[in-house]
């Protein structure tokens, strides 16, 4: 399995003003994944996070709004912009270790609320 | 795109006793089904997973079921306690975890 260490846990922030979510991961791993859950709902896929190119954007989602790097095997960052209070959610990690057989993992989350 | 669904919502039941909870799917390409333990405050823990070319899986008081011709796939658990309560997501994807889908959740409640 894989450890994956998120910061910030959570923060409160200012309508217009963006964040960056930071994702760590104990080894290296095939794919990386970013999901928004909103508060009582379900997982929402944002994008696939690829190792030194572009992310991979579901529909509804856009860069400019979620920016995504990845410059390594193992660390990835996600940056929540120009947020407004529908922004608030919880934002997870999520991983696929390599040789993967299937199971993904996820890290703590980030809890953000924006004001 | 795969679509998940998952019931109940909510389920409430007596320490000791079992819950079963249903997810159905759309994609017939899907072939993993993972379900996964969210507490809260944390993050979603993979608790068990089934595979298409198996119909059952059991984990100790945890045993998944899929009937790959109905699309449909199910947890169940026995001899709840307490420690069981949180909220149980179901999910389906290709193995390749792309384009991994997630149901709606089950808020599990487990009255001592």
């Amino acid at each position: 399995s894989a450890v994956i260490s998120q910061k910030p846990s959570r923060d409160i922030c200012q309508r217009g003003t963006s964040l960056t979510i930071q994702c760590q991961v104990d080894s290296q791993v095939t794919m990386m994944f970013w999901y928004r859950q909103q508060p009582g709902q379900s997982l929402t896929l944002i994008a696939t996070a690829n190792q030194g190119s572009e992310a991979t954007y579901e529909s509804g989602f856009v860069i400019d709004k979620f920016p995504i790097s990845r410059p390594n095997l193992t660390f990835s960052t996600l940056t929540v912009s120009n947020m407004s209070p529908e922004d608030s959610s919880i934002y997870l990690c999520s991983a696929a270790g390599t040789g993967s057989t299937g199971e993904l993992f996820f890290g703590e989350g980030s809890r953000l609320t924006v004001l | 795109g795969e679509n998940v669904e998952q019931h109940p919502s909510t389920l409430s039941v007596q320490e000791g006793d079992s819950a079963v909870i249903k997810c159905t799917y759309s994609d017939s390409a899907s072939n993993y089904f993972p379900w996964y333990k969210q507490e809260l405050g944390k993050g979603p823990q993979l608790i068990i997973d089934i595979r298409s070319n198996v119909g059952e899986k059991k984990d100790q008081r945890i045993a998944v079921t899929l009937n790959k011709t109905a699309k449909h796939f199910s947890l169940h658990i026995t001899e709840t306690q307490p420690e069981d309560s949180a909220v149980y997501f179901c999910a389906a994807s290709a193995v390749n975890n792309n384009d991994m889908r997630f149901g709606a959740g089950t808020r599990l409640t487990v009255k001592p």
